[in-house]
Parts: structure tokens; C-alpha cells; sequence
């Protein structure tokens, strides 16, 4: 069961750069990460996905490193509607004798100001 | 194309009473998962389906909560004797199939209040 860890909020200004790091020491080998945006009365909406190294697409990048037991999401130039709270998920459904389990972290909520 | 729909998307109810949640998926979807939000909390799994596999039911918070899926397409949640500590959003999301690797699309929810 890979715990995840992700700081609670973060303000940032319109026009900077946000990272968000989450903590996922017992991440298993076939585990991927998933980062989710979820606004206010809505449910979680996919941003983006990894296993290693560095993903972009054209929303956010996510990075990991070697040893996967953490991941950054880096959203850059925010604007003021990425105000929201951000998910880091890890977990893969496809190992049933592990036990399965999707653990999301607590959410970090984003202030963006003008 | 339609994305995941959940009925009600509000509920009240007494205390004691059973109360039963839906969700379509995706069409073409084979996996199912249904989650807990509590006010201002973070995304609680419950429970998910993969095709017309048996479901793992490791999440579920106590016996009073089951969950079915007709045919591998909608999926009902069932509480039975709901209390007050029930009372959350419950979310439901689809994806092509089960794994990390599969992005998984939610439904706008349905807020529970049990009074």
C-alpha cells in the first residue's frame, strides 16, 4: 500500500510557475502516478500520468526520479481558474494478490492570486 | 460523447434508512470505482469493478455498504442504515480498464446528507 504525502496548500501568483511534490515512499514497481484537478462541486479531472522520468503534455509536466518515491507536478504560468486542489495518486489496480489499493493523497489546495 | 452520470446528485435522508446511489459509466468503460468525499476531506476509495470480475470490496468503510454492477455497466452503491458519519459526496469514475495506467474519468457525484 503506497502512503502518499503532499503538502497541504500552496498560494502562488498568476503568471509563476507552481510545483507541488508528493511523497510516496512504498511505491511499488508496478505502480503508476497520477496526478487530478478537482474544482469545487466537481469530481477529480485526469492532468497527467507517469512511471518515470519526465512527463509533459500540454497542461503540466510531472516529474520522478530514479527511485520514484516521490513526484513533482510543475504547472507553469498558472492562471487564476487553476485554483483548485490537486491529487497525487498511486496505485495499480492490476495486482490483486498485493491487495489492491488506489491511495490518494490528502489534495493540496492551490491560491492563485492576481 | 457522455461522460460519467450519477442519480441523485443530492440525497437526504433519516437516519436509519437505506438510501441507493447510481452511476453510469463511460460506454465501452470495463472499470468501475466508486469513492468518499467528506466535507473539505480528500478522495476515500471504496470499491471498484473490473468487468464482470468479482469486486474488490477492501475499501469499504463497514458491512452496511455493498455495491453491485449489472451486466458491467451501471453500478448501484447501497448504505443500509445510514448514519450521520455517511454523510459525504460519493463519487463515482470509469476507465477503458483497471490499472494505474488507465485515466480515470468521475462523475459530478451525489452529496448524501443524512439528518
Amino acid at each position: 500500500l503506497a502512503k502518499t504525502t503532499q503538502p497541504i496548500s500552496m498560494d502562488s501568483y498568476e503568471g509563476q510557475e507552481v510545483n507541488i511534490t508528493c511523497s510516496h515512499n512504498n511505491i511499488a514497481t508496478n505502480d503508476y502516478i497520477t496526478w487530478y484537478q478537482q474544482f469545487p462541486s466537481q469530481g477529480p479531472r485526469f492532468i497527467i500520468q507517469g512511471y518515470k522520468t519526465k512527463v509533459t503534455n500540454e497542461v503540466a509536466s510531472l516529474f520522478i526520479p530514479a527511485d520514484r518515491k516521490s513526484s513533482t507536478l510543475s504547472l507553469p504560468r498558472v492562471s487564476l481558474s487553476d485554483t483548485a486542489v490537486y491529487y497525487c495518486l498511486v496505485g495499480d489496480f492490476m495486482i490483486k494478490a498485493a491487495g489492491n489499493k488506489l491511495t490518494f493523497g490528502g489534495g493540496t489546495r492551490v491560491l492563485v492570486k492576481p | 460523447g457522455a461522460g460519467v452520470s450519477q442519480s441523485p446528485s443530492n440525497k437526504v435522508t433519516e437516519k436509519g434508512k437505506d438510501v441507493e446511489l447510481r452511476c453510469d459509466p463511460i460506454s465501452g468503460h470495463t472499470a468501475l470505482y466508486w469513492y468518499r468525499q467528506s466535507l473539505g476531506q480528500g478522495l476515500e476509495f471504496l470499491i471498484y469493478f473490473q468487468g464482470n470480475s468479482a469486486p474488490d470490496k477492501s475499501g469499504l468503510p463497514s458491512d452496511r455498504f455493498s455495491a453491485e454492477r449489472t451486466g458491467g455497466s451501471v453500478s448501484t452503491l447501497t448504505i443500509q442504515r445510514t448514519q450521520q458519519e455517511d454523510s459525504a459526496v460519493y463519487l463515482c469514475a470509469s476507465s477503458l480498464r483497471a490499472g494505474g495506467s488507465h485515466e480515470q474519468y468521475f462523475g459530478p457525484g451525489t452529496r448524501l446528507t443524512v439528518t
